[in-house]
């Protein structure tokens, strides 16, 4: 499984863009791309998933490189309440689910 | 529709004691993960389960067990119990279909005190 890095915490202001990166050098062809935000003593709550190019839905866009060995999750205009953990994970292992967590990216909204 | 359900939402146990938590995954979802969140970390992968055969386990020691019923729901075993294994401890049930996405869905979790 491909290993993810992405900052450990970030401060933002409501209304802002929010702008998260990760990297994950090792990503292979058969990867897919996802992001969980998780509040405290929750799960994870999936956000989007992507292959490649740009993925938009209703909470988030997410930005992949043609090397895909990045990529990006943009939140428009924050609020507080998107104060929250957010994890980036690559992989595919079709009928294994299997989710390898990193520490995940800590994002403080400020008012 | 019912998302993840997991009971019981908390738990306080003595240290040796055995523990059982319980989770039903969203209907049709075949496929259900065990994972271990401490303070301040990432969840950890415990097992996965996909039509009652284990398909995957992680780095714990024995002491943990889980089994998948035939209606998917799925038992978390842990005996035992340590101080550390105090943690917030997630199910994920997804459907396990590349043709029909690859997200999982997660429960509230239960919060485990071990003292």
């Amino acid at each position: 499984l491909a290993k993810t890095t992405q900052p450990i915490s970030m401060d933002s202001y409501e209304g802002q863009e929010v702008n998260i990166t990760c990297s994950h050098n090792n990503i292979a062809t058969n990867d897919y791309i996802t992001w969980y935000q998780q509040f405290p003593s929750q799960g994870p709550r999936f956000i989007i998933q992507g292959y490649k190019t740009k993925v938009t839905n209703e909470v988030a866009s997410l930005f992949i490189p043609a090397d895909r060995k990045s990529s990006t999750l943009s939140l428009p205009r924050v609020s507080l309440s998107d104060t929250a953990v957010y994890y980036c994970l690559v992989g595919d292992l079709p009928g294994d689910d299997k989710i390898i967590f990193g520490k995940g990216t800590r994002l403080h909204i400020l008012p | 529709d019912a998302g993840v359900t997991q009971s019981p939402t908390h738990l306080i146990k003595t240290r040796g004691q055995q523990v059982t938590l319980r989770c039903s995954p969203i209907s049709g979802h075949k496929s259900v993960s065990w994972y271990q969140q401490v303070l301040g970390q990432g969840p950890q992968f415990i097992f996965q389960y996909y039509e009652k055969e284990e398909r995957g386990r992680g780095n714990f020691p024995d002491r943990f067990s889980a089994r998948q019923f035939p209606n998917y729901s799925s038992e978390l075993n842990v005996n035992a119990l340590l101080l550390g294994d105090s943690a917030l401890y997630l199910c994920a049930s997804s459907l396990s279909d590349p043709q029909r996405g690859r997200k999982a869905f997660f429960g509230q979790g239960t919060r485990l005190t071990v003292v």
